[in-house]
């Protein structure tokens, strides 16, 4: 079953902030984090282990409450670079990635 | 920076032929994934492969499909005879240390397969 995200979509000027959501109804190992421009691949970000850390670097960084099984992803002062399709990618059991829809982000000038 | 490549970047054929899109994984990494992306949608997982076999697979990858590392730095995913619903961006993706769940799996440019 697919994680859920939420905002589907977010519109920003530069300099504003972010967050983006990403909960599941399962027991989760991890939790990654991608961005996507259009017509290219995703692009890592980071990855959040069960046990509740947060990580960042630069002005993104991440949660992951492991009793709520929700990650949220924080950007910073954002800039026009960060435009693009943010998804999180879950991982159960194995290793395969599990990805939400996606959550679409604008930043403009 | 090593990187995952993969080719054509671009495939178009007819239905009911089938294609072999190739990728090259990271050199030291030793699992491999197969993804797929229709326009517009999310990723979704097709399978991952690691020791020369099947580790997983989703009910997306039916008969239809198969994976194979051919040589030491191929590997590659057949679809026998595709179909109009086949079209898609598939994406290779391989990862370091499948004893680790919390490994970082790098993703390839993707092959835009279209199926007329």
């Amino acid at each position: 079953q697919q994680p859920v995200q939420s905002p589907q979509a977010v519109i920003l000027r530069e300099g504003e902030d972010a967050v983006i959501n990403c909960s599941s109804s399962k027991a989760l190992y991890s939790v990654h984090w991608y961005r996507q421009k259009h017509g290219e691949a995703p692009v890592f970000l980071m990855i959040l282990l069960k046990g509740g850390e947060q990580k960042g670097h630069d002005k993104i960084s991440a949660s992951f409450n492991e009793k709520k099984q929700q990650s949220s992803l924080y950007l910073t002062a954002s800039q026009l670079s960060y435009s693009g399709t943010y998804f999180c990618g879950t991982q159960e059991y194995g290793n395969k990635l599990v990805f939400g829809a996606g959550t679409i982000l604008r930043v403009k000038s | 920076e090593p990187e995952v490549t993969q080719t054509p970047s671009h495939q178009v054929t007819q239905m009911g032929q089938e294609v072999i899109l190739r990728c090259v994984p990271i050199s030291n990494h030793l699992y491999f994934y197969w993804y797929r992306q229709i326009l517009g949608q999310k990723v979704e997982f097709l399978v991952s492969f690691y020791n020369n076999e099947i580790s997983e697979k989703s009910e997306i990858f039916d008969d239809q499909f198969s994976v194979e590392r051919p040589d030491g730095s191929n590997f590659t995913l057949k679809i026998r005879s595709t179909k109009l619903e086949d079209s898609a961006m598939y994406f290779c993706a391989s990862s370091e240390d499948p004893g680790s769940l919390q490994e970082t799996q790098y993703f390839g440019p993707g092959t835009r397969l279209l199926v007329l």
